[in-house]
């Protein structure tokens, strides 16, 4: 157990809809990462924060949008989505700002499906 | 580009075979890290290994690095069926913002 919980594991929905998916990080870390992983995109890296603030952005789409709370918790909100956005969605936590040199521990994700 | 590149692709070998993947990269990195993805969970990191440093050992694994070919492997020794899974290289720098993976090495390990 890594002790990020990810929070739906499973969510099916139509497009157009949006959706928001919730990362708790393990305690004590305060960075957040959140990543996509598809078939045929692989595993993307989309956003990062750091005790609240945003610290790095990567593929992530306009309709996305991410935060982190004072609590460190994290969501993450898909909105107008399409077929295409069917993925698995991992959240990531470490401790320092960095990951160069602190390993990340990863939730076991959150299934979306689009129909 | 920031990110590895796995190699074979895809690896199926008998339990109490050595498994062993590779990894090649482009920039120059302060350290690389592995990390496993049993089939639909969350990745875990198994080991860091850093620049100055040629080879690492943890429990069944083994990793060495060759900054000069920029390449590293991973071996596991002696594999169990629960070794099963992809392996994804993620080789890093200060100046890197994030950890991106490449497509990885899918391991079937049969009984």
């Amino acid at each position: 157990d890594s002790g990020v919980t990810q929070t739906p594991k499973h969510l099916i929905t139509a497009t157009g809809q949006r959706v928001t998916l919730r990362c708790s990080p393990r305690s004590g870390d305060l960075s957040v990462y959140w990543y996509q992983q598809s078939l045929d995109q692989g595993l993307q890296f989309l956003i990062h924060y750091y005790n609240g603030e945003e610290r790095a952005k990567g593929n992530i789409l306009e309709r996305f949008s991410a935060q982190q709370f004072p609590d460190l918790h994290s969501e993450l909100n898909l909105s107008s989505l399409e077929l295409g956005d069917s993925a698995l969605y991992f959240c990531a936590s470490s401790v320092e700002a960095s990951s160069y040199n602190s390993p990340l521990h990863f939730g076991n994700g959150t299934r979306l499906t689009v129909t | 580009s920031q990110q590895g590149e796995e190699d074979p692709q895809a690896l199926s070998i008998q339990e109490g075979e050595n498994a062993t993947m590779n990894c090649s990269y482009k920039t120059s990195i302060n350290n690389l890290q592995w990390y496993r993805q049993n089939s639909g969970r969350g990745l875990v990191h198994l080991i860091l290994i850093r620049s100055n440093e040629r080879e690492k050992h943890s429990g069944r694994l083994r990793v060495t690095l060759d900054t000069s070919k920029k390449s590293s492997s991973l071996l596991i020794t002696a594999s169990r069926a629960a070794d099963t899974a992809s392996y994804f290289c993620a080789p890093m720098n200060t100046g890197f913002q994030k950890l991106v993976f490449g497509t990885g090495t899918r391991l079937l390990v049969s009984p």
